[in-house]
């Protein structure tokens, strides 16, 4: 089965600094897609980026970049300029095209930004 | 429209009590999902929908009844639930189709259920 596996519990960063979030996975499948998504306390889930196995460019949104390293299986989160509105809990998905209706979610990084 | 609309926001019941969550999609999504999150934990999956059959159910108790009347709602019917099953219960959409691997789930801004 896949995993996903995000090994920082809890991270802080300056407002206007810039930090990266950490996530691994496994998998033995050649197409699938993964994801970071954001859920603030107001409790949504909400969509910061997405990466297609296949590409091999970076998906980069606004102050949002993607490192995705498919041989090492490494797609870690960078958010430039941080805002205070970037504090949340941030968990990176995985979704494959054996089990597709399945996305398997890492254990969360709480990122802590400070004025 | 991409949104997903869950109610209720909070739910309180007792543990005799029966209730039911809802969630509704227009996006024209044929996979709806339903998940279980406690405090600074991931979504747990409960159940999937697909073209409104369930396609997986992830040994969840049969406390928990989900129900798909139709492409655009889902229901979760609760009866006789524990304490142990206070937490937040999102409700999510998505393609189901191999080849739109792109598309996200869309999640609903949950249901808190507190059981007393």
């Amino acid at each position: 089965a896949q995993t996903v596996t995000q090994s920082q519990p809890e991270m802080s960063v300056q407002e206007a600094e810039t930090v990266t979030l950490s996530c691994t996975y496994d998998t033995s499948e050649s197409d699938y897609y993964l994801f970071w998504y954001k859920q603030p306390p107001s409790r949504q889930m909400i969509l910061v980026i997405r990466q297609e196995a296949y590409k091999q460019q970076n998906a980069t949104e606004n102050r949002f970049s993607v490192n995705f390293q498919k041989a090492a299986k490494s797609f870690s989160l960078k958010i430039s300029d941080s805002q205070l509105g970037d504090a949340a809990m941030y968990f990176c998905a995985y979704r494959g095209s054996y089990n597709f209706n399945k996305f398997y979610f890492g254990s969360g990084t709480k990122l802590n930004v400070k004025p | 429209d991409t949104e997903v609309t869950q109610t209720p926001k909070h739910l309180v019941m007792g543990m005799t009590n029966k209730k039911s969550l809802k969630c509704e999609q227009h996006m024209g999504h044929r996979a709806m999902y339903w998940y279980k999150q406690k405090a600074k934990k991931p979504p747990e999956l409960m159940f999937v929908y697909s073209y409104e059959k369930l396609s997986i159910n992830e040994s969840v108790p049969s406390r928990f009844s989900p129900e798909c009347p139709n492409s655009s709602l889902l229901n979760l019917h609760l009866h006789a639930l524990q304490p142990e099953d206070s937490a937040l219960y999102l409700c999510a959409s998505s393609q189901d189709k191999a080849r739109l691997l792109n598309t996200e789930a869309f999640f609903g801004q949950g249901t808190r259920l507190t059981v007393v």
